[in-house]
């Protein structure tokens, strides 16, 4: 069975810290999305990492890509409230990228 | 403005009585899909189109229907719907090729209540 395991699913984290969202999967793919959710809203492409090693920043997030051991991170740096939201993490399971796995989400909390 | 719009936003049905979400984008993609989204669940993709009348399964298709008769349209019928078709439905489309590219750009949520 294909899975997308992340860990933590919640994640309650005071301003000005430091975090890491991790994305585990079990199935051979050469493509990893990040999106963001904030409540009641739609998803939000964060990243596209498309080969091993790749690493991509975007302000307080870096996210980057294993693809031997099949795991992805997103890092937080100096966590500020505005970065409170769900993160998913998705792998694509065929070449044409329409069929992604997602997991199940990490609901970041981030306060004073 | 480029986006994926769907429609109804919102819906409260009975169980049995049929209905259609649409999805529609103007970005010209190849590619659109239909999620579910449930608490504790995450996202399960349910039908995916590579093109105007090519369609296939996802995880969770049962109970849903979907067609592609125009590249720009993607609507998702649940011919008989029931209690646990109750869900935050997502349609997303992304554009063929590499590089990136095929970032999935996902509308604004259809929540939907089966009584």
């Amino acid at each position: 069975e294909l899975k997308v395991e992340q860990n933590p699913l919640f994640l309650s984290m005071q301003e000005g810290k430091n975090y890491t969202i991790y994305c585990n999967y079990s199935t051979t793919s050469d493509r990893l999305y990040w999106y963001r959710q904030d409540p009641g809203k739609s998803l939000e492409s964060l990243f596209v990492l498309l080969s091993n090693g790749a690493v991509k920043q975007e302000g307080r997030l870096m996210a980057s890509l294993d693809t031997k051991a099949r795991l992805s991170t997103l890092h937080i740096t100096a966590a500020v409230h505005d970065l409170s939201a769900t993160y998913f993490c998705a792998v694509r399971i065929n070449q044409a990228g329409t069929a992604l796995i997602f997991g199940k989400g990490t609901t970041l909390s981030v306060s004073s | 403005e480029a986006q994926v719009t769907q429609n109804p936003r919102y819906l409260i049905t009975v169980t049995g009585k049929k209905l259609t979400v649409t999805c529609s984008q103007n970005m010209n993609h190849e590619y659109m899909s239909w999620y579910r989204q449930d608490p504790g669940l995450g996202l399960r993709q349910i039908y995916y189109s590579m093109n105007v009348e090519v369609t296939d399964k996802g995880d969770v298709p049962e109970g849903y229907k979907v067609s592609r008769k125009e590249k720009r349209n993607f609507p998702l019928i649940l011919e008989s719907p029931s209690p646990n078709q109750t869900s935050l439905y997502f349609c997303a489309s992304s554009s063929h090729g590499g590089g990136g590219t095929d970032t999935q750009y996902f509308g604004p949520g259809t929540r939907l209540t089966v009584l």
